[in-house]
């Protein structure tokens, strides 16, 4: 069975731009969650979604949004990038929203020049 | 504020011997306690959880024992293998209505050969 899949795997983008990344949850997994890890720090809580609605969002400025689509994955947004964006994005899937064991993907590496 | 601390950056023990990796938390709202194991390039990868009403749960070599009282959660992983050698995070699954998990910053462990 395929994993949780996230794209691309790395970017590089200039600080002011947008940018777009995409996850597909393990199948028949309703419930999609993005991290974003720093470099030597742990994976910290951005949003999470279930059944297409957001249930849950951490300490981070508007500039982040996200949706989840019917076929239950999902798109992570950022606008406007600071240099500070720059980071690993982890997405996560689990069956439901209550779900404690969470499935990571790979992550996107995104590098804000 | 760092609700869950790992304050041991890393850990080397010898192939063969215990490894015992620390996590504390300062916040009582949690249902659920995780480790997760993270190889470079890759997501996180569940290891084992913990509900908050035990006090140890096993799987194999790998032991997670809560003391709620201290409000600290180890991992031991009797007998260390070379392949264990990763970053391990704990994690704390919050019981609000995101059920997010909350992570450390992560330990290193070497395990030599």
């Amino acid at each position: 069975d395929a994993g949780v899949t996230q794209s691309p795997t790395h970017l590089i983008k200039t600080r002011g731009q947008q940018v777009t990344l995409r996850c597909s949850p393990i199948s028949g997994h309703k419930s999609v969650s993005w991290y974003q890890q720093v470099l030597g720090q742990g994976p910290q809580f951005i949003f999470q979604y279930y059944e297409k609605e957001e249930r849950g969002r951490g300490n981070f400025p508007d500039r982040f949004s996200a949706r989840q689509f019917p076929n239950y994955s999902s798109e992570l947004n950022v606008n406007a990038l600071l240099l500070g964006d720059s980071a690993l994005y982890l997405c996560a899937s689990s069956w439901d929203i209550m779900g404690e064991k969470l499935f990571f993907g790979s992550g996107t590496q995104l590098s804000v020049l | 504020d760092q609700q869950v601390k790992q304050n041991s950056p890393s850990l080397s023990v010898q192939e063969g011997r215990i490894s015992i990796l620390n996590c504390d938390y300062t916040n009582s709202m949690f249902d659920y306690f995780l480790w997760y194991k993270k190889y470079p390039a890759e997501g996180p990868t569940f290891l084992i959880s913990i509900s908050s009403i035990k006090d140890k749960n096993e799987d194999g070599r790998f032991t997670v024992f809560l003391n709620k009282s201290a409000k600290h959660l180890s991992l031991h992983i009797v007998p260390s293998q070379p392949g264990d050698s990763a970053v391990y995070f704990c994690a704390a699954r919050s019981m609000d209505s995101s059920y997010k998990l909350i992570f450390g910053s992560g330990t290193r462990l070497l395990v030599r050969p």
